[in-house]
């Protein structure tokens, strides 16, 4: 079963727009949660990460809010470019071993 | 400052041959992993080695895959007797640890693996 749901599958927002993925987890032994950009035909590259003992963080246009009672996460994206256009993967770690989400397609159109 | 190398980025094999996939990770850092990524897929984990040691093989396949990382060299992932379900695109993360803390893992450019 999956372990990390992620929504929406797809996402259009209009340049300068904010674009917000949502992600949720069952298992409470996840220690730490990156969210990775992917690009086709490239390698997902880490975005921002988050420990479930915060519950924001903000790095540039990229902002993760994380809400530990309810075992969500999400990503937000700010003033959206159409450079952030690419998949976005949550994800969930445990030992080492990364679970991620299933992917959101986010567009940005100019 | 290299990042994470993979090689070769792109494979093609036939059915029941032998795939061999390199990683070298980013320079100080011990702990490798492996993920599969199948077409319009999320990544699944498959395996995460130290130098010398399997820490963690769930998610490998429990026939025709093995995975090393010897003392010297890179990390090696092997599929015998490929078949065309194992195409997909491999890739390979690296972290400095694997606490929360330490445990960043940044990944390669990833080998797409063709079974003809």
């Amino acid at each position: 079963q999956q372990q990390v749901k992620q929504s929406p599958q797809s996402l259009i927002v209009q340049k300068g727009g904010i674009s917000i993925i949502n992600c949720a987890y069952e298992n409470t032994a996840f220690d730490y949660f990156p969210w990775y950009q992917q690009f086709p035909g490239k390698g997902p590259a880490l975005l921002i990460a988050i420990r479930p003992d915060v519950s924001e963080k903000k790095e540039g246009r990229f902002t993760i809010s994380f809400n530990k009672s309810a075992k969500q996460f999400s990503l937000h994206i700010m003033d959206s470019q159409p450079g952030d256009s690419a998949t976005y993967f949550c994800a969930a770690n445990r030992g080492g071993k990364l679970q991620f989400g299933a992917g959101t397609q986010v567009v940005v159109t100019p | 400052n290299a990042g994470v190398m993979q090689n070769p980025r792109h494979l093609v094999r036939r059915r029941g041959q032998e795939a061999r996939l390199r990683c070298s990770p980013m320079k100080g850092h011990s702990h490798v992993y492996w993920y599969r990524q199948l077409p319009e897929e999320g990544l699944k984990f498959m395996v995460y080695l130290q130098k010398e040691n399997i820490i963690d093989e769930s998610g490998m396949p429990k026939e025709r895959f093995s995975a090393e990382f010897p003392k010297e060299g890179p990390s090696i992932l092997r599929i015998q007797q490929v078949v065309r379900g194992d195409s997909a695109a491999y890739f390979c993360a690296s972290s400095l640890a694997g606490g929360p803390d330490l445990a960043t893992q940044y990944f390669g450019p990833g080998t797409r693996l063709l079974v003809l």
